[in-house]
């Protein structure tokens, strides 16, 4: 199985902050990496597909970059709604494993 | 609305059984490979297992291979998840959720796939 390995596990940061995920694969898998967002309680709302691709609704803050191994989920302007848990995802495999989550808190 | 509703968790014994059934409305169920997902409390997700759109494959995370088994039937847009020999770590919520895709137009007949459309999710406990 593929493992995806993000950094930091957990970050505080201020509304108006730039805030950067890492996402690292234990293989190449191209731009088939995507990024979800989940607050306590909610389902994961999905941000982020092939690497780049910003899914329909989702603020422009959201960006997304990298290919083969190594991707980042960069945030502009961190708003109070941000506040949450990001996870990466394969998806060049059909077991699309996850990342452990990065949890964003309010400093 | 898009949506997907799941049923049938519960508190269940040590070795006991459960179905999981999901309910899809708003979109064309037989368009899409669909996933059951979960979350242990306080824990990251963990993919469960995966239906194709026609049924004709399935796939199981290692950790529930032999016990669990996806089902689904597009003429009444469900979903299911039998699950037995259940174990004290199958404890989470578990969520039904949708592959999405797009074309990867830099490669041909290539696509990409993304969990577009998330259940609340329905809680399983297991303990005695």
């Amino acid at each position: 199985d593929i493992q995806m390995t993000q950094s930091p596990s957990s970050l505080s940061a201020s509304v108006g902050d730039r805030v950067t995920i890492t996402c690292r694969a234990s293989q190449s898998i191209s731009t088939y990496l995507n990024w979800y967002q989940q607050k306590p309680g909610r389902a994961p709302k999905l941000l982020i597909y092939a690497a780049s691709s910003l899914q329909s609704g989702v603020p422009s803050r959201f960006s997304g970059s990298g290919s083969g191994t190594d991707f980042t989920l960069t945030i502009n302007s961190l708003q109070p709604e941000d506040f949450a848990t990001y996870y990466c995802q394969q998806s060049h495999s059909p077991s699309r494993t996850f990342g452990q989550g990065t949890k964003v808190e309010i400093k | 609305e898009v949506q997907l509703v799941e049923s049938g968790g519960g508190l269940v014994q040590p070795g006991g059984s459960l179905r999981l059934s999901c309910s899809a409305s708003g979109f064309t169920l037989s368009s899409f490979a669909m996933y059951w997902v979960r979350q242990a409390p306080g824990k990251g997700l963990e993919y469960v297992s995966l239906i194709t759109s026609n049924a004709v494959s399935t796939y199981y995370a290692d950790s529930v291979k032999g016990r669990v088994t996806i089902s689904r039937d597009n003429s009444k847009n469900m979903v299911y998840l039998q699950m037995s020999s259940l174990r004290a770590e199958d404890t989470a919520v578990y969520h039904c959720v949708r592959l999405g895709y797009s074309r990867n137009w830099a490669v041909q007949e290539d696509w990409y796939y993304y969990m577009d459309v998330w259940g609340k999710g329905t809680t399983v406990t297991v303990s005695s």
